[in-house]
């Protein structure tokens, strides 16, 4: 069985202020993970993934995110929120076991404030 | 084509009616996933397919809900009898099954109304 929990549901940062939204995981096989970010009436983009190589991971636009296993946790970063980071990420848990299994999270919506 | 294609990219229909949406995955993408994503929520899995088989339907609602894939390719989602809670998005996603990373690449999504 695998699971994830986004603990924010919302998340607002002032433009030019650190970025963390916050992804745990549960999972029965050694998992990839990862972040996707949804903009207003906008598919799914894929931001950064981990997939056993190394565990701190930089993804597009200036983020990035740490697999800790022992805290079971894939927290997504950046230094300095811009305006156009505003939109809804989702973390993602996938198993390599048996089939393709993909988890979402349930989202964090970041807002930034000028 | 070079994305995830989805079609009708909206679509308003009436209580009772039914309804195909249309997913074409990126050629070559074995694996197909359809998920519903309703207003101020998560994404929902529905079903995915392997090929033109479907090892996992759990996550279909109800049995007003079916999909199919011909061909390995172009899949459909139906809904019988819409509901007005069948209002959402439902996105559609593929990847390649040779590479067992779970990445998907998701199409736009199709918007349902139901009035």
């Amino acid at each position: 069985a695998q699971s994830v929990t986004q603990l924010d549901s919302h998340v607002s940062v002032s433009e030019g202020t650190p970025v963390l939204l916050r992804c745990n995981y549960s999972s029965s096989y050694s998992p990839s993970l990862f972040w996707y970010v949804q903009h207003p009436n906008k598919g799914l983009q894929l931001l950064l993934k981990y997939t056993s190589a190394a565990t701190l991971v930089k993804g597009i636009n200036g983020f990035e995110a740490e697999f800790k296993k022992s805290e079971t946790s894939f927290h997504l970063t950046k230094p300095s929120a811009h305006m156009s980071d505003a939109a809804e990420y989702f973390c993602v848990v996938s198993s390599s076991g048996g089939y393709q299994k993909v988890t979402f999270g349930t989202g964090t919506k970041l807002q930034v404030i000028p | 084509g070079a994305g995830v294609s989805q079609s009708p990219s909206n679509k308003v229909t009436e209580k009772g009616k039914d309804v195909e949406l249309r997913c074409d995955p990126i050629s070559g993408h074995t694996a197909l996933y359809w998920y519903r994503q309703s207003l101020g929520q998560g994404l929902e899995f529905l079903i995915y397919f392997q090929g033109n088989s479907a090892p996992d339907k759990s996550g279909l609602p109800s049995d007003r809900f079916s999909a199919e894939r011909t061909g390995g390719s172009v899949s459909t989602l139906t809904i019988q009898r819409t509901q007005q809670e069948d209002s959402a998005v439902y996105l559609c996603a593929s990847n390649s099954a040779g590479v067992r990373t779970g990445e998907l690449f998701f199409g736009e999504g199709s918007r349902l109304t139901v009035l």
